[in-house]
């Protein structure tokens, strides 16, 4: 079946840290990928996607490159601010359905 | 503002006492789906909608009804709810039949059932 695998939180870096959250899938197709952020009290917005296999989503600093090869799809930020602390979570959609990861909780300290 | 409204935000109820949850987009979408999220197990989908009249079970229906008979509204509906249905839900809506632009979600609805 189709599914999502985030590495399990909480994260806890210093401001200007490098940022990894790993994001494998499992599917069948080919399904497009997608990393949503989720801050406090507020509903998931759309951080990046990628669509097909080697493509790189970017935003706010943030990258991800569709690897099909490895089935991967992880969140890369070279300098976090306190203002990235939020829950990431991962998400691949096939057909209609969207199928999301469990979250990562990142806490930026100053 | 392009935006996806659910109401309540909070909601404390009884078991067995039948509640509505409304969610409304004002993007025209055709698309527009309900999910739980609860801790360890990320979001699970409940009901989508391909459009008006066309409504298709999520991975978690039990327990759950909707409908959809205009474009904008989608409600969540529980006829006897649960102590297990408490959790957080989230409507959300796409415009893009392929949702390469993802979805666009609501602010959350907190439901607690005692």
């Amino acid at each position: 079946g189709n599914s999502v695998t985030q590495m399990e939180g909480p994260v806890t870096l210093s401001e200007e840290a490098f940022l990894t959250i790993n994001c494998t899938y499992t599917a069948t197709g080919y399904p497009s990928l997608f990393w949503y952020v989720q801050y406090p009290g507020e509903g998931l917005q759309l951080l990046l996607k990628a669509t097909k296999a080697d493509d790189k989503g970017s935003n706010k600093g943030f990258e991800a490159t569709y690897r099909k090869e490895t089935t991967s799809f992880h969140l890369e930020k070279g300098s976090v601010q306190v203002s990235d602390s939020a829950v990431y979570f991962c998400a691949l959609r096939t057909g209609n359905q969207f199928y999301f990861g469990t979250g990562t909780s990142l806490t930026v300290i100053p | 503002e392009a935006q996806v409204t659910q109401n309540p935000r909070y909601l404390i109820t009884v078991t067995g006492k039948k509640l509505t949850v409304t969610c409304s987009q004002n993007m025209n979408h055709e698309y527009m789906s309900w999910y739980r999220q609860d801790p360890g197990l990320g979001l699970r989908q409940i009901y989508y909608s391909m459009n008006v009249e066309v409504t298709d079970k999520g991975d978690v229906p039990e327990g759950y009804k909707v409908s959809r008979k205009e474009k904008r509204n989608f409600p969540l509906i529980l006829e006897s709810p649960s102590p297990n249905q408490t959790s957080l839900y989230f409507c959300a809506s796409s415009g893009d039949r392929s949702h390469n632009y993802g979805y666009t979600f609501g602010s959350g609805t907190r439901l607690t059932v005692v």
